[in-house]
């Protein structure tokens, strides 16, 4: 089993659609948890990161943690062909060297 | 935002030649850095960790003596892919952690194709 599990996709959606991308991780010692876009061809750019259980929002996006469930979201709302690219979740833990573990990502497309 | 940049962004080597990408954080100083590689449509890979002033670190699997890394300064890393072959053509990606702010930037990429 994998630390962290991420629906691959492609998830297709139409402009407009509230979008949700999930995680579950096994790593109970996980504590901060990011969520990275990555355009083809492109590095991945941090989107947003929390450490708490619960909902951090940033415009159009909000990060969901729930810590008990040891699962990760990500919405977005009123999504726009420029969303479309591979979200990747990523997780770390105080001690861990910085060290992030990723998901596998998923492949998103809003289509007008 | 802080930012980290790869260069070059796209190199074509030969297969035998070795071939040498650069990592710099541009605004922020980086005791340590990351280095990645991709396949297409896959997640990252880590593939060590660059420390400054010290050996890197590589994870399981990784060959030391075929990506040799350096981490000259505080603001450069670099991966060198010694004896190149076909099946080390990949993404590579580099990534630095802000010494102050809980986030990590990441490069733009080199893609490296050996022929």
């Amino acid at each position: 089993q994998k630390e962290v599990e991420q629906d691959p996709g492609p998830l297709s959606v139409p402009e407009g659609a509230i979008v949700s991308l999930n995680c579950t991780y096994s790593n109970s010692a996980f504590q901060y948890f990011m969520w990275y876009r990555q355009y083809s061809r492109k590095g991945p750019e941090l989107l947003m990161y929390t450490y708490s259980s619960g909902n951090k929002e940033d415009g159009r996006f909000t990060a969901q943690v729930d810590k008990s469930s040891k699962y990760i979201s990500l919405f977005i709302r009123d999504s726009q062909p420029s969303d479309s690219a591979t979200y990747l979740c990523a997780m770390t833990f105080t001690g861990g060297g910085n060290k992030l573990t990723f998901g596998t990502g998923t492949q998103l497309k809003v289509e007008l | 935002g802080a930012v980290v940049s790869q260069h070059p962004s796209r190199v074509i080597c030969k297969s035998g030649t070795s071939v040498k990408i650069e990592c710099r954080s541009l605004d922020f100083q980086a005791t340590t850095m990351f280095w990645y590689r991709q396949f297409p449509k896959q997640s990252l890979m880590l593939m060590a960790t660059s420390n400054e002033g010290s050996k890197a670190t590589y994870e399981q699997g990784v060959e030391k003596d075929k990506f040799l890394i350096n981490h000259a300064s505080l603001t450069l890393s670099t991966l060198t892919v010694t004896s190149a072959h076909p099946e080390d053509s990949s993404f590579y990606i580099c990534s630095a952690p802000h010494p102050t702010v809980f986030e990590q930037y990441f490069g733009p990429g080199t893609r490296l194709t050996v022929t």
